[in-house]
């Protein structure tokens, strides 16, 4: 079974610059997690979707950060204008989803590095 | 304000010598424990799910165990391939039927050397 895929894995912008993530979570799961990692610390939860709509994005800065889940299988988290703080992992994760299974299976990051 | 806190943030270990990873809890309603490992560079992988008191879970040098106020992940006979992150992290039940937000710890970084 293919796991979480995500991409870039590593990007490395200027401050003020827009970046966007993509993730590709695994098949047949309706749960998407995006998470920021920030080193040292375990990740923080920024947005859930349930299939394509969103469940929790009480923690996503708004004013900069956005993400799109359309057809309830792909996903991409969007920065603009970056900040030096926004510096960290960006982890995709995906579960089952509700009553089914909360088990979250995490992809391999993307590191950002904003200068 | 729901919180994990994990102890130590660091744990250094030689081969074989047995030891245990902590992880306190404060939340309003827990519906499950979840443990992760995460080696540097990588995503976390999931180890296991604790759902209530009492409860543990082996898999191979590990075993986890859940009380009503904290976990542990004990560590028997390590190997230098258990070094790695060890992330704890609460399921919320406020938000349980809205599709299950897990509220991670700071992680326990483990180092065992031969």
């Amino acid at each position: 079974e293919a796991g979480v895929a995500q991409s870039p894995r590593y990007k490395i912008i200027e401050k003020r610059q827009s970046v966007a993530f993509w993730c590709n979570p695994i098949s047949g799961h309706a749960t998407l997690y995006w998470y920021q990692q920030i080193l040292g610390q375990g990740p923080k939860l920024l947005i859930q979707f349930q299939n394509n709509g969103v469940v929790d994005d009480s923690q996503l800065p708004k004013d900069r950060f956005s993400a799109e889940r359309l057809k309830g299988v792909d996903s991409t988290l969007k920065i603009q204008p970056a900040k030096l703080e926004d510096s960290a992992v960006y982890l995709c994760a995906s579960s089952l989803g509700w009553f089914q299974s909360y088990e979250q299976y995490f992809g391999p990051g993307t590191r950002l590095t904003v200068t | 304000e729901d919180q994990v806190t994990q102890s130590p943030e660091a744990l250094r270990l030689q081969e074989g010598e047995s030891s245990s990873l902590n992880c306190s809890y404060t939340v309003s309603g827990l519906r499950g424990l979840f443990w992760y490992r995460q080696d540097p560079g990588k995503g976390p992988e999931f180890l296991f799910t604790l759902y209530s008191a009492g409860e543990e879970k082996e898999k191979e040098r590990l075993k986890a165990t859940l009380t009503k106020k904290e976990s542990f992940l004990h560590i028997t006979a390590p190997k230098p391939e258990d070094s790695a992150t060890y992330l704890c992290a609460v399921l919320n039940a406020t938000i349980y039927n809205q599709g299950g937000k897990l509220i991670f710890g700071q992680g326990t970084e483990l180092s065992v050397k031969p």
